[in-house]
């Protein structure tokens, strides 16, 4: 089936320790996405990309990185995780002709010790 | 201009009973109003949309209410069972431009038995 795939399900890091989040996808869709989202919260969009535009949102932290190196694979680097990163990150795909919904992943559900 | 606000924060109903949750936008130019269910632990997932050209969709037991003019618009979810007991997320966005979705902050629903 297709379907949009997050790996690792689950990461531990320790405060200050990179960490690296995958996002990989089998719909074809030229626009992916990178949420933030914390316990009862809504998911907060970090960046996405529109091909290989990459567009950041002017309250993303410069600790988030991202990068797509092709249509089917995103990365999320966290450079220097804080306590106040730990939250479930999710991963949407779209394509971006017409009225279609956002495919979102399982997530990744980050712990900083 | 671009906020989503959601209500209730959080529902409890009793099974067969009819859960309403409320959204409301102030941006005209939003044109395509998803909703979205999310489990603990999993991404959200597509539960049912609507396009302002239309005052009302069904699919199953979910119907949106959609007001133009009002700039409202409302989950319903007709006999609604236990396993409906999750988070409901509304969302708003353009076809044009960023792609980008607008999320209401939520509403945590819970359905007894």
């Amino acid at each position: 089936d297709a379907m949009v795939i997050q790996n690792p399900r689950y990461q531990v890091t320790q405060f200050g320790k990179p960490v690296t989040l995958s996002c990989s996808q089998t719909l074809n869709h030229n626009v992916m996405y990178w949420y933030q989202q914390k316990s009862s919260q809504a998911p907060k969009l970090l960046f996405h990309y529109y091909d290989k535009d990459f567009n950041n949102e002017a309250d993303t932290p410069d600790n988030f990185q991202s990068r797509r190196p092709n249509t089917s694979f995103c990365f999320l680097d966290i450079r220097s995780p804080g306590l106040g990163d730990a939250a479930m990150y999710l991963c949407a795909t779209r394509i971006s002709s017409g009225y279609n919904e956002q495919f979102f992943g399982p997530g990744t559900r980050l712990t900083v010790l | 201009q671009q906020q989503v606000k959601q209500s209730p924060q959080s529902l409890i109903v009793q099974k067969g009973g009819i859960p309403i949750i409320n959204c409301a936008y102030e941006n005209t130019a939003f044109d395509y109003f998803p909703w979205y269910q999310q489990f603990p632990g999993k991404g959200p997932a597509l539960l049912i949309a609507i396009r302002p050209d239309v005052s009302e969709k069904k699919e199953g037991r979910f119907t949106i209410s959609f007001n133009k003019s009002a700039k409202q618009f409302s989950l319903h979810i007709m006999d609604s069972q236990p396993g409906d007991s999750a988070t409901y997320f509304c969302a708003a966005s353009g076809v044009s431009g960023t792609y980008k979705y607008i999320f209401g902050t939520g509403t945590r629903l819970k359905v007894l038995a």
